[in-house]
């Protein structure tokens, strides 16, 4: 079935930074979902993009659809403690479920 | 609402030994799926519902079960359980297809040994 892969692994940001998250599908997408998951927490859903170049902006975070709807990005600017946990995007494979990327894992250095 | 709930918050078991995970929401969600996540790995599907009475398996369903009677309840059922099941449990339910958010219940950390 569809993947959905993220990159990086891991990023480790200096607090006040910008940090940006990618997700890359080699199919077309019907549309993408992200969500951000505390340490020790569950995933907690952000946001879901459905059209063809779409941005959408949460304060400190902007979320982007690529123009071929196979990938998407989270740009976080200005980074704070509070941003650390893992972020996740989710699309849905053509039937009734998520397939869930391997995560972005940001820490924060004070 | 209290949302998606999920009994026990932590369970250590034997190698071998059998339980439930229980999951209840109270959103009159359709749709309901189990996850397992492994440390530092994403979320794997193990079993979804679209409704009461119908169910299929996701990627990883290999050791489980569940049933959907009610439109509220999914549990989730450990046959022999090995180490290899050590893992986080998360219940979610989403109002319809993917095209919804899911919403995710605290999890169950299961150890086996």
């Amino acid at each position: 079935g569809q993947q959905v892969m993220q990159i990086p692994q891991y990023q480790h940001v200096q607090e006040g930074e910008d940090f940006t998250t990618y997700c890359n599908s080699s199919t077309t997408l019907s549309n993408i979902q992200w969500y951000k998951q505390r340490p020790g927490g569950h995933p907690v859903f952000l946001i879901q993009l459905v059209k063809s170049g779409e941005v959408k902006k949460q304060k400190r975070l902007t979320f982007q659809f690529g123009e071929a709807k196979k990938n998407s990005s989270l740009h976080i600017t200005a980074t704070q403690t509070t941003d650390v946990g893992t972020y996740f995007c989710a699309a849905p494979p053509g039937d009734y479920k998520l397939s869930f990327g391997a995560g972005t894992t940001v820490t924060v250095r004070a | 609402n209290a949302g998606v709930t999920q009994t026990p918050k932590f369970r250590i078991l034997k190698i071998g030994q059998s339980m439930t995970l229980q999951c209840t929401q109270d959103m009159n969600h359709n749709y309901m799926y189990w996850y397992r996540q492994d440390p530092g790995m994403g979320l794997k599907l193990i079993y979804y519902s679209v409704g009461a009475g119908i169910t299929d398996k996701g990627e990883v369903p290999n050791g489980y079960n569940v049933s959907r009677s009610t439109t509220e309840d999914f549990p989730l059922r450990l046959e022999l359980a090995a180490p290899s099941q050590t893992s986080v449990y998360f219940c979610a339910s989403s109002y319809s297809d993917p095209s919804y958010e899911q919403y995710f219940g605290p999890g169950t950390r299961l150890t086996v040994t």
